[in-house]
């Protein structure tokens, strides 16, 4: 069984800050790591992906993830937010055979 | 964006009345997946497909059904819909199992009385 845990359900950060989301996972096979985005009253889009290959991931609208096996993270940073980050950011884990499970989420909430 | 719609986008409804809720894609996609989401506890799978007609139970399938006829058309059935069953419903397609990168649509909005 695969389990997905976000460990902040909110995290407040000033304007022009860095930020991290943190994620870990649980699986007992090789595992595909997913961030996705939720901007109110939106559906989920994908922000970044690690599939294979190196460890750190660039996605859209300058956010990276690094994928750390042995501690079985996969968090996400920005190195300066803007108020358009203000979103609900999902971590979503798979085994490549069954389906994606993912986390509770955690909501972004930047301020001026 | 992917072509995927949801109708309706909101909806109230009764307590024991039934309810479907269409999702429908251009993209062809052979996967599509029904989520709802709730405060506190993320997406949920609800039920998903892999093909016409083939379709398997996710984690919270009790109290619904689904059916694909088309490949560009998956239902969501609530038989009787329960007040427990107030949720946003999203539909998900993805094209194969391997990468599992998932397109959402934009998401139903349902109230059950």
């Amino acid at each position: 069984a695969q389990s997905v845990t976000q460990l902040d359900s909110q995290v407040p950060v000033f304007e022009e800050a860095p930020v991290e989301l943190r994620c870990n996972y649980s699986s007992s096979v090789s595992v595909y790591l997913f961030w996705y985005v939720q901007y109110p009253n939106q559906g989920l889009q994908l922000l970044l992906k690690y599939l294979s290959g190196s460890t750190l991931v660039k996605g859209i609208n300058g956010f990276e993830a690094e994928f750390n096996k042995s501690q079985t993270s996969f968090h996400l940073r920005k190195p300066s937010v803007h108020i358009s980050d203000t979103a609900e950011y999902f971590c979503a884990v798979s085994d490549g055979y069954s389906t994606l499970t993912f986390g509770k989420g955690t909501m972004l909430l930047v301020s001026p | 964006d992917a072509g995927i719609t949801q109708s309706p986008r909101h909806k109230v409804t009764e307590t024991g009345t039934p309810v479907t809720l269409r999702c429908h894609q251009t993209e062809n996609h052979r996967y599509m997946y029904w989520y709802r989401q709730d405060p506190g506890h993320g997406l949920r799978l609800i039920h998903y497909s892999y093909g016409v007609k083939d379709t398997d139970k996710g984690e919270v399938s009790d109290g619904y059904s689904v059916s694909r006829s088309k490949t560009e058309d998956f239902l969501l059935t609530l038989e009787s819909a329960t007040s427990s069953q107030t949720s946003v419903y999203f539909c998900a397609i993805s094209e194969t199992s391997g990468t599992y990168e998932q397109y959402f649509g934009p998401g139903t909005r349902l109230t059950v009385t």
